[in-house]
């Protein structure tokens, strides 16, 4: 089945430590995209890509980093410079050929400070 | 700038009883607009959408919305509500396609038997 696959589900971080959210799709979709939701908030845009090797910034990207080096994958780096990066991340991919195709979202990896 | 307003953050209901959850955009042209379902810890399932056409979008698990322009909302409807229903519901808008996504801050729904 096509979809998209996050990984890991739950992740937990030590202060001052990096860490990496995978994000694959078998979808065949140009467009992806990272989110980030936080209970009574809503989901906000971090960064998107829609096409291999580029990539921009969303609402809210500092403290996060990400790359698009095949179509397939978008992972997003938490960096230590994010300072309160408990949340539940979402990472979405978009058929960007038409413009009315909507986004298709991954269940998520739940991000915890130590 | 675009904002998506849900102005009920939680709603209960019994079983059987008609749901409507209110969705209000601001934005000067027809923006695009969704309506997404989540489960608690699961992502995000389209429930429908609405780009241009007939105002009365039908959607998945008998859902429903209208667009009203000249209230600037997207309300989502249902005319008998499952216990599987109960869920937190998001309205989306975008500018000119579905790109970048504007998200309302949710209404959580629980159901009663």
């Amino acid at each position: 089945d096509g979809g998209i696959t996050q990984s890991p589900k739950y992740l937990f971080r030590k202060e001052g430590q990096n860490v990496t959210l995978s994000c694959e799709q078998n979808l065949n979709h140009d467009a992806m995209y990272w989110y980030r939701q936080d209970p009574g908030q809503g989901l906000r845009l971090i960064y998107y890509s829609q096409i291999v090797n580029d990539f921009q910034k969303g609402d809210i990207a500092e403290g996060y980093s990400v790359s698009r080096e095949k179509k397939e994958s978008f992972p997003l780096t938490v960096t230590s410079a994010q300072k309160n990066p408990t949340a539940f991340y979402l990472c979405a991919s978009r058929d960007s050929q038409y413009s009315n195709q909507p986004q298709h979202f991954g269940d998520g990896t739940r991000l915890s400070i130590l | 700038a675009q904002s998506v307003t849900q102005p009920d953050i939680h709603i209960t209901v019994s079983e059987g009883a008609s749901l409507e959850l209110r969705c209000n955009y601001s934005y000067g042209a027809t923006p695009y607009l969704f309506w997404y379902v989540q489960s608690p810890g699961q992502g995000l399932q389209l429930l429908l959408k609405y780009f241009s056409g007939d105002t009365l979008v039908q959607g998945i698990k008998g859902f429903e919305a209208e667009f009203k322009r000249s209230q600037s909302s997207f309300n989502l409807r249902k005319p008998s509500v499952h216990w599987s229903d109960a869920a937190e519901y998001f309205c989306a808008v975008s500018k000119w396609s579905a790109d970048k996504l504007i998200f309302g801050t949710g209404t959580r729904l629980q159901v009663f038997p």
